[in-house]
Formats: structure tokens, sequence, C-alpha cells
């Protein structure tokens, strides 16, 4: 496996269902991103974790809760979801922090 | 408030022609302005950029015109191809180790 790495690939869950979304970076990067992709809006920062300490979380609601267990890894759990919460969700990861990012493929998630 | 604003939200231009994609921002605080590039199924994948000391950046068939006094860049892809078909996002960053801001992309079609 190279570059970032996000599984599963679609999924679609139930508003009362818990699922997480892994993601995987393969290029010895020390910082990862959650990014949310909507139609026709931009791409929205969620989480960002430097050096495996979370260091921002931009007023993001408590259903989506990120783990990053070491410098590879980045994991968001997900818990009574919306409709709205319907999007592709984006991992990336950089060398430094807000450095060039690396996106993974995404997660295209719906929720009904 | 959208700290960057892109235009067009689609482009279609036939094969060999020139496509150009702009962006405007209000905050003087940015100093840093990558293209990405996302392709159906794929990550966004940074494509060039651009630091405001430099009016112009060429790589390629890629160029970013860059109007600091008019808060405004855009990208032109000269000689455009059937492959360029993609989604293209603006962004901004106040700097290194600061958060980007992206527009809301640019779906291109260029037919053959």
């Amino acid at each position: 496996e190279t570059g970032v790495t996000q599984t599963p690939r679609h999924l679609v869950m139930g508003m009362t269902n818990k699922k997480s979304l892994k993601c995987e970076q393969h290029l010895g990067h020390n910082a990862m991103y959650w990014y949310k992709q909507s139609a026709k809006k931009p791409l929205e920062l969620m989480f960002v974790y430097s050096l495996e300490e979370r260091v921002e979380n931009n007023s993001v609601p408590s259903r989506f809760s990120p783990e990053c267990p070491n410098s590879s890894h980045l994991f968001l759990h997900l818990h009574t979801l919306q409709p709205e919460d319907s999007a592709l969700y984006l991992c990336a990861s950089s060398q430094g922090l807000f450095q060039e990012q690396y996106f993974g493929p995404g997660t295209r998630l719906t929720v009904t | 408030q959208q700290q960057v604003k892109q235009s067009p939200q689609s482009l279609i231009v036939q094969k060999g022609g020139i496509s150009i994609i702009n962006c405007a921002y209000e905050n003087t605080a940015f100093d840093y302005f990558p293209w990405y590039q996302q392709f159906p199924g794929k990550g966004p994948a940074l494509l060039i950029a651009i630091r405001p000391d430099v009016s112009e950046k060429k790589e390629g068939r890629f160029t970013i015109s860059f109007n600091k006094s008019a808060k405004q860049f855009s990208l032109h892809i000269m000689d455009s191809q059937p492959g360029d078909s993609a989604t293209y996002f603006c962004a901004a960053s106040p700097g290194t180790g600061n958060q980007f801001y992206f527009g809301t992309g640019t779906s291109l079609t260029v037919i053959p």
C-alpha cells in the first residue's frame, strides 16, 4: 500500500448505528486530518492531529469522535448521525502541521 | 463566511482550448495559494501553488496568475485535454502551520 488509504470506501448507515472510518498513511508523516466534502461547499476541516495530539476541532458535533492511536492511523467514530452528515469524508496527512497535504480517496457516507 | 470564493462552478472547454478558473479572497494575511485537482473516486492532489511574491507561476500547461492588489488568483490550463477533466479547488492559507481555506470547486469537462 502506498500513500493514504481509507476504508471503507462506501458506507451506508442508519441514524442509530455506530460505525468507524479508518485512515492509514504510508508516508511517514506526523500530522493527519479529517475533512468533510459536500457538493458545492468548500472542504470543511474537522479534526487535526499533530504528533498524535489533537490540535484542532472545528466545532464538530460530538456525534463525530476522532482517534489517533499512532502517527500512521486515524479513525473517525460515528454514532447517531443525521442525514445531513451524508458526504465524502477525506483523510489527509502531511509532514509538519498544515504543510503539503496528501489526501486519501475518501469514504462516501450515506446516512439513511 | 466563505474565505475563498471560486468561479465558475462548472466549465466546459473544447480540446486544445484554454480553461480559466478564478478565485478571490479578502484576508490579506493569506500568503500561500495552492490549487488541487480531484478526479472522480480520488482525493484532491496538489497541482501547483504560488506565494504572493510572484505574479505568475507556470508548470507545464498549468499557470497560476496572482493579482495581490485585487486579491484574486486564477488557474489557466493551456491546450486543455480530455484527461484534464476533473474538479479543481483553489485554497489559501495565512502561512506555515496554518489551516487551508478551500474554494467550492470547479468541475471541468474537456470535450474532444
